[in-house]
């Protein structure tokens, strides 16, 4: 039962385009939501997370929108760089007895020079 | 500030033996999760340690089991290997959990492969 999905195993963006990466997700009972880009051979990092009280948080070139009703969120990037191109994860966190958090399987993002 | 720190970088064993793996969290951080990302696959949260206990366990059979020492570093033990094991393990750590988000650094973690 994947809770968290990103249907997207790719993306190919032009430099200077934006780049638009979305996540679904099943569960309510998520308070936070995150992104994590991961390049080759090292652990992933974080990007950017944002409440599920908050629909919209932007920091510089990376903006996550949330949509409670549709249970999407996206990661906009602008504009898109080279060095952005990596594996992009969304996570959530969830919220029971204790946390947990919940990954997708990742986007790949290839920007295009 | 040193980062997540995991050792070994690789590791390769044969079914049935047992592996353990090693985590340094960043300094000040008591939180450490583990992760496995198999071939293909998202990252499968597997442990949570926070303040020297097991906060909370993912989906994984219990010969999967680590712990977290006085200094918050930690390891995680996996036994009786299976070839279904071969994957990348993230070991991240995380400030004190309070209000709010504390974020997950992630160190560059461990290849399991099984022979």
């Amino acid at each position: 039962d994947q809770q968290v999905k990103q249907n997207s195993p790719s993306l190919s963006v032009q430099e200077g385009r934006i780049s638009i990466l979305n996540c679904d997700y099943t569960n309510s009972m998520f308070d936070y939501f995150l992104w994590y880009k991961k390049y080759p051979a090292e652990g992933p990092t974080f990007l950017i997370s944002i409440s599920s009280i908050k629909d919209k948080n932007e920091d510089g070139r990376f903006t996550v929108f949330l949509n409670k009703s549709a249970k999407h969120l996206s990661l906009h990037i602008v504009p898109s760089q080279p060095g952005d191109s990596a594996v992009y994860f969304c996570a959530a966190r969830a919220v029971l007895r204790t946390y947990k958090y919940i990954f997708g399987t990742g986007t790949r993002l290839k920007v295009l020079a | 500030e040193a980062g997540v720190t995991q050792s070994p970088t690789h590791l390769i064993k044969t079914r049935g033996q047992q592996a353990t793996l090693r985590c340094s969290p960043i300094s000040g951080h008591t939180s450490v999760y583990w992760y496995q990302q198999a071939l293909g696959l998202g990252l499968q949260f597997l442990l949570w340690y926070d303040e020297g206990e097991e906060r909370n366990r993912g989906n994984f059979p219990p010969r999967f089991s680590g712990r977290q020492f006085p200094n918050y570093s930690s390891e995680l033990n996996v036994n009786a290997l299976e070839l279904e094991d071969s994957a990348l393990y993230l070991c991240a750590s995380s400030s004190p959990t309070g209000q709010g988000y504390q974020p997950q650094h992630f160190g560059d973690g461990t290849r399991l492969s099984i022979l």
